[in-house]
């Protein structure tokens, strides 16, 4: 069955990189993405990677997957406290038609 | 430009009690589903849909029923509420895939609570 799992918390120093990671069991997944949530809010798209592609960058973000392991790994440079939420990896497959699977979400700290 | 909208925000429901809560997209979306996110479980899929007079089932569907009879609403229905169903329940659409951005926009979730 479908899998996706992430570390439950993740601690940075302001200023410095924040890598989350994220394995997933499904080799057919289309799509992986990654949702940020900040507390009492929905999820919003930070970024998604179409699975024959194995890096995308967008401004401080760095998407990078591995198909080969099933790891997909969210890099944000230069993290900041409006940074600090809880990030979420999903995978769709087929497209997307029946909607995502994701991992229980990774709680980044900003530290000063 | 609304996106998802849903309501309500907030409810409490007495066990044995039936609601709807509303979701509609007005970005002319065919893909909707429907999750909940309970503490330490993330989201979990309950119901989809692939467009109107489609629905499915998704991880956890018992205790809830959908229809989508329009491309734009996609009504969740809690058939008798239980204690276990209280969560924050999160609406989504998307667009076909290469129909511009893919992913899922999610609405601001509606907050049960079920006494």
């Amino acid at each position: 069955g479908e899998d996706v799992e992430q570390s439950l918390f993740l601690s940075v120093r302001e200023g410095d990189s924040s890598v989350i990671n994220c394995t997933y069991t499904d080799s057919s997944s289309t799509y992986l993405y990654w949702y940020k949530q900040e507390p009492g809010a929905g999820l919003q798209l930070l970024t998604y990677i179409f699975s024959n592609m194995d890096m995308k960058q967008d401004q401080r973000l760095t998407v990078l997957l591995n198909k080969k392991d099933k790891h997909l790994s969210l890099r944000i440079a230069d993290t900041q406290t409006g940074d600090s939420a809880i990030y979420f990896c999903a995978e769709s497959i087929g497209g997307g038609a029946d909607g995502l699977t994701f991992g229980k979400g990774t709680h980044l700290i900003i530290q000063p | 430009n609304a996106g998802v909208t849903q309501t309500p925000k907030f409810q409490v429901l007495k066990t044995g009690q039936s609601m709807t809560l509303q979701c509609a997209q007005d970005m002319n979306h065919e893909y909707m589903s429907w999750y909940r996110q309970d503490p330490g479980m993330g989201l979990r899929l309950i119901h989809y849909s692939v467009g109107a007079g489609i629905t499915d089932q998704g991880e956890v569907p018992n205790g809830y029923n959908v229809s989508r009879s329009t491309t734009e609403d996609f009504p969740l229905r809690l058939l008798s509420a239980a204690p276990s169903q209280t969560s924050v329940y999160f609406c989504a659409s998307s667009s076909l895939p290469g129909q511009g951005l893919n992913g899922y926009t999610f609405g601001s979730g509606t907050r049960l609570t079920v006494v």
